[in-house]
C-alpha cells in the first residue's frame, strides 16, 4: 500500500499564476478530501468527494478554487489566480467507508504552497 | 453544529512521565471520535478511535484515550512519554447524523523533554 500520494511536495509561484495540486488516493477508497492547514486557521476542510462526485464544497474559500475528480484514482485542486494568502500546506486524504461510517482518514504528506 | 476543542496549545512533559492531551466535543447524536498525530513535514496519521463500547480505547504507539460522555471529553493519554512522542496532536469528531464530515480541533503540540 503506497498510501495517498500528493504532488508536488513544494510549489512556489508568483501571485496571479495558476496552481494545480494533485492527489492519488489509496486504491479502493471511495471518499477523498482536500484540507488546507495554516497556522492561523488550523486544518480546514475544503471539499470532499464520494465515488468521484463532489458532496460538500462549502469550505472552498472562493471561486478561484476548484477541485475535480475525473476518476477514482486521481483528483486535482486548482487555484486560479493564486494570491499570497493562499500560501498553506494542502493535504489530500482518502477513506474507505464501510457500513458503520467510522473509518479513519489516510493523509498524504501534503503540498506546501508558497505564493509570492 | 459539530465542534471540537483542544484547550491547550502546548503540553510539556518529562520523558517517562504520564501525558494527557485534552479534547472536548459537541456533536448531534452519538459521536465518532478520533486522535491523529502529525510529525514535521508529514500528513496526519491515525492513532485511535472511539465508536462504541469500552470507554477506554487503546491505539498505536502505546497511546490510549478515555471517552467520557457526561463531560463530552475524549482525552489522549500515555502512561510513559517518550521524546519521540513529541509532535502535533489533533482530536477529530464526526457525528452520526448529517453529512460525512470530520471536524478537527486546532491541535496540541506535545513536547517531551529528555
Amino acid at each position: 500500500d503506497a498510501g495517498v500520494i500528493q504532488s508536488p511536495r513544494h510549489e512556489v509561484t508568483e501571485m496571479g499564476q495558476e496552481v494545480t495540486l494533485r492527489c492519488k488516493p489509496i486504491s479502493g477508497h471511495d471518499y477523498l478530501f482536500w484540507y488546507r492547514q495554516t497556522m492561523m486557521r488550523g486544518l480546514e476542510l475544503l471539499i470532499y468527494f464520494n465515488n468521484n462526485v463532489p458532496i460538500d464544497d462549502s469550505g472552498m474559500p472562493e471561486d478561484r478554487f476548484s477541485a475535480k475528480m475525473p476518476n477514482a484514482s486521481f483528483s486535482t485542486l486548482k487555484i486560479q489566480p493564486s494570491e499570497p494568502r493562499d500560501s498553506a500546506v494542502y493535504f489530500c486524504a482518502s477513506s474507505s467507508e464501510g457500513y458503520f461510517y467510522n473509518s479513519p482518514l489516510h493523509f498524504g504528506n501534503g503540498t506546501r504552497l508558497t505564493v509570492t | 453544529a459539530q465542534s471540537v476543542a483542544q484547550p491547550e496549545d502546548q503540553v510539556n512533559v518529562a520523558e517517562g512521565n504520564p501525558l494527557t492531551v485534552k479534547c472536548t466535543y459537541s456533536v448531534s447524536g452519538n459521536p465518532y471520535l478520533f486522535w491523529y498525530v502529525q510529525y514535521p513535514n508529514r500528513g496526519l496519521q491515525f492513532l485511535l478511535k472511539y465508536i462504541t463500547g469500552d470507554n477506554l480505547v487503546k491505539g498505536s504507539y502505546g497511546f490510549e484515550a478515555e471517552f467520557n460522555k457526561s463531560q463530552t471529553s475524549f482525552h489522549l493519554k500515555k502512561p510513559s512519554a517518550l521524546v519521540s512522542d513529541s509532535a502535533l496532536y489533533f482530536c477529530a469528531v464526526r457525528g452520526t447524523s448529517g453529512t460525512y464530515k470530520y471536524i478537527f480541533g486546532t491541535g496540541t503540540r506535545l513536547k517531551v523533554l529528555a
